[in-house]
Order: structure tokens, then C-alpha cells, then sequence
């Protein structure tokens, strides 16, 4: 079984600033997804961005960018221009036919 | 807006007690797939249905069972509830396993 492993409970970032999230992963295929996910208090569970392991291009979706490193097998989340929207717990996730899950990073911005 | 519907938001029951819990998924997706949130045990993958099959199983009790509808909603349904069972309850649809689009869940307390 895949596992997924973040290792920041909690994350703490300023305004405007950036902050970066990491996530290990295990697993022995050489295909497969990743996806970081934001799930904010109203507890919705939000894709914020998606890479694809045979991709060597980190993916970026406006703010968020990935650190995608195969062979160390970690999948890190930069948030750049951090704003008070960006509150919420992240989730990495390994995708096979199904999700499996980090722990979760709880991110807090500082106004 | 996701566009994956679930009801009900919220349900409060008994222990003892059976409660069915009910998902539509995005137009034109055939995959659906349900996942446990709670506290201890994190989010967890319950079980996949794709086009009425059952696909894959997860983490489910044997308490618990699911299935897929010619229409494609699904009922996941939860009996002899314990204090335990106690979360928040995702459906997430896919038109591939590789990108899962999840519903906003319904949160269950068992009291």
C-alpha cells in the first residue's frame, strides 16, 4: 500500500510571503499522480493542483507550484503571495484507482 | 462548486441505528468513490463504484455497504452505528481514477 507522509503538522506564514509544504511518498510504480488538496473550514475538499509522475516539468497553477522530486520521491506545495484565503488544512495525495492521503499540513496566514 | 452533490449536510443519530447516505456525481463521470474523514483515523478511501460495479474496496466495515444506481448516484449506507462512526463522509466522481472531484460530504454524529 502507498503511503504518504507530511511531515509539518502546522504551518505559519505572513502575508504576502510564501511557504512551502512537503510531502514524501512510497511506492514502487513508475506512473502515477500526485495532487495536493485544500480543505478550508467549511471543510470542502479543493484540487489545487495535480502532477503527473512521468512529467519532469514541476506543475504551477497561478500561486501554487510543485517541487516534484522522482527519485526522492517527494511532491512539496510552494505557495507564493500568500493570502488569508490561503488558510486551510493541505493534503497530499498519491493516486492509483484511488486517493491516499498525508495527514494533512494546517497552514495560518498572518495578516 | 464541484459539481458532485450530497445529502444530507448533516445527520445526527442513534447508536444502533441504520442511515443512508446519498451522492450524485458530476455529469458524464462514472466513477464514484467514498471516503471517511475523522479525526484518529484521517481520510481514508471506503470503497469505488464504476458504472454501477463495485471497483475496488478500502477501508469499509463490514457495517457498511455501497452501490451504484443506473443513474449513476450512489447510497452509501452505515448500520449498527457506533460512537466511532462518528465523520465527515466525502463522495468524490471521476471520469479517470487519476483526478477525483469530491462532493462537500455530510457529517454523521452518532450519539
Amino acid at each position: 500500500a502507498q503511503t504518504v507522509t507530511q511531515s509539518q503538522p502546522e504551518m505559519s506564514v505572513q502575508e504576502a510571503e510564501t511557504v512551502t509544504l512537503s510531502c514524501t511518498y512510497d511506492t514502487s510504480e513508475s506512473d502515477y499522480y500526485l495532487f495536493w488538496y485544500k480543505q478550508p473550514p467549511s471543510r470542502q475538499m479543493i484540487l489545487v493542483i495535480r502532477q503527473e509522475a512521468y512529467k519532469q516539468q514541476n506543475a504551477t497553477e497561478n500561486r501554487f507550484s510543485v517541487n516534484f522530486q522522482k527519485a526522492a520521491k517527494s511532491f512539496s506545495l510552494k505557495i507564493s503571495d500568500s493570502q488569508l484565503g490561503d488558510a486551510a488544512m493541505y493534503f497530499c495525495a498519491y493516486a492509483d484507482y484511488k486517493l491516499s492521503f498525508g495527514a494533512g499540513t494546517t497552514v495560518t496566514v498572518r495578516a | 462548486d464541484s459539481g458532485v452533490t450530497q445529502t444530507p449536510k448533516h445527520l445526527i443519530t442513534a447508536t444502533g441505528q441504520r442511515v443512508t447516505l446519498r451522492c450524485s456525481p458530476r455529469s458524464g463521470d462514472l466513477s464514484v468513490y467514498w471516503y471517511q474523514q475523522s479525526l484518529d483515523q484521517g481520510l481514508q478511501f471506503l470503497i469505488q463504484y464504476y458504472n454501477g460495479e463495485e471497483r475496488a474496496k478500502g477501508n469499509i466495515l463490514e457495517r457498511f455497504s455501497a452501490q451504484q444506481f443506473p443513474d449513476l448516484h450512489s447510497e452509501l449506507n452505515l448500520s449498527s452505528l457506533e460512537l466511532g462512526d462518528s465523520a465527515l463522509y466525502f463522495c468524490a466522481s471521476s471520469v479517470d481514477s487519476n483526478e477525483q472531484f469530491f462532493g462537500p460530504g455530510t457529517r454523521l454524529t452518532v450519539l
